[in-house]
């Protein structure tokens, strides 16, 4: 089974700091898919991305957010003035989506 | 919009026995596909067996199997010849079949320890 591929693991940043999360989807997808789970909840559904453009997102998805393919690989998703709350795993999965990436754990200190 | 519910917070079953873990989903759509997710404390979310509306047959991957009731909109998970490593939280999940840019919907989830 192909791998979605998530980096870093686990990211500690200060409050008011920008992250960039980083996803490489499986290859030929063109779906891709970012979803938040904080600790003890559910996943919840963030944004997804078809064809270099939003296709859906939820109200998690504010100004905050941002999403994009620098190129043909890799999937980013930015976290601008990081805030307390926003420490969760973040998923990203590609195409059918039924494969999860192993996540990264974002920590703000 | 479409919900998921399990209504078991926690479940614990012995290791060699079998287990099953309940799920319900509401929707008005015909077509859509039915998941559990197995999220062990490393948090990876490891695909555990899916599940396509439209078969009527319950789809089994090793010692897992669904019990999918369609009418009743019922979906739970049976897991026989339970395993130390099968602890985990268990996430029960609804997707539609209509277009890749829908999202999926998560229920809560069923914590499941395993005695030895």
């Amino acid at each position: 089974e192909p791998e979605v591929t998530q980096t870093p693991s686990h990211q500690v940043t200060q409050m008011g700091q920008e992250v960039i999360l980083r996803c490489v989807p499986i290859s030929n997808h063109l779906y891709f898919y970012w979803y938040r789970q904080i600790l003890g909840q559910k996943v919840e559904f963030l944004v997804s991305f078809y064809n270099n453009e939003i296709s859906e997102k939820s109200e998690i998805f504010d100004d905050q957010f941002s999403v994009e393919r620098p190129d043909g690989s890799n999937f980013t998703l930015k976290i601008r003035s990081t805030k307390l709350e926003d420490s969760a795993m973040y998923f990203c999965a590609s195409a059918r989506g039924y494969t999860f990436g192993s996540g990264t754990r974002l920590t703000v200190v | 919009a479409q919900t998921v519910t399990q209504s078991q917070p926690e479940m614990s079953v012995q290791e060699a026995e079998t287990v099953t873990l309940s799920c319900t989903y509401d929707t008005s759509e015909s077509d859509y596909y039915l998941f559990w997710y197995k999220q062990p404390p490393s948090r990876q979310m490891i695909l555990v067996i899916r599940q396509e509306a439209y078969k009527q047959q319950n789809a089994t991957e090793n010692r897992f199997s669904v019990n999918f009731q369609k009418a009743a909109k019922s979906f739970s998970l049976k897991i026989s010849d339970s395993q130390l490593g099968d602890a985990a939280m268990y996430f029960c999940a609804y997707r539609s079949a209509y277009n890749y840019g829908q999202n999926f919907v998560f229920g809560p989830g069923t914590r499941l320890s395993v005695l030895p």
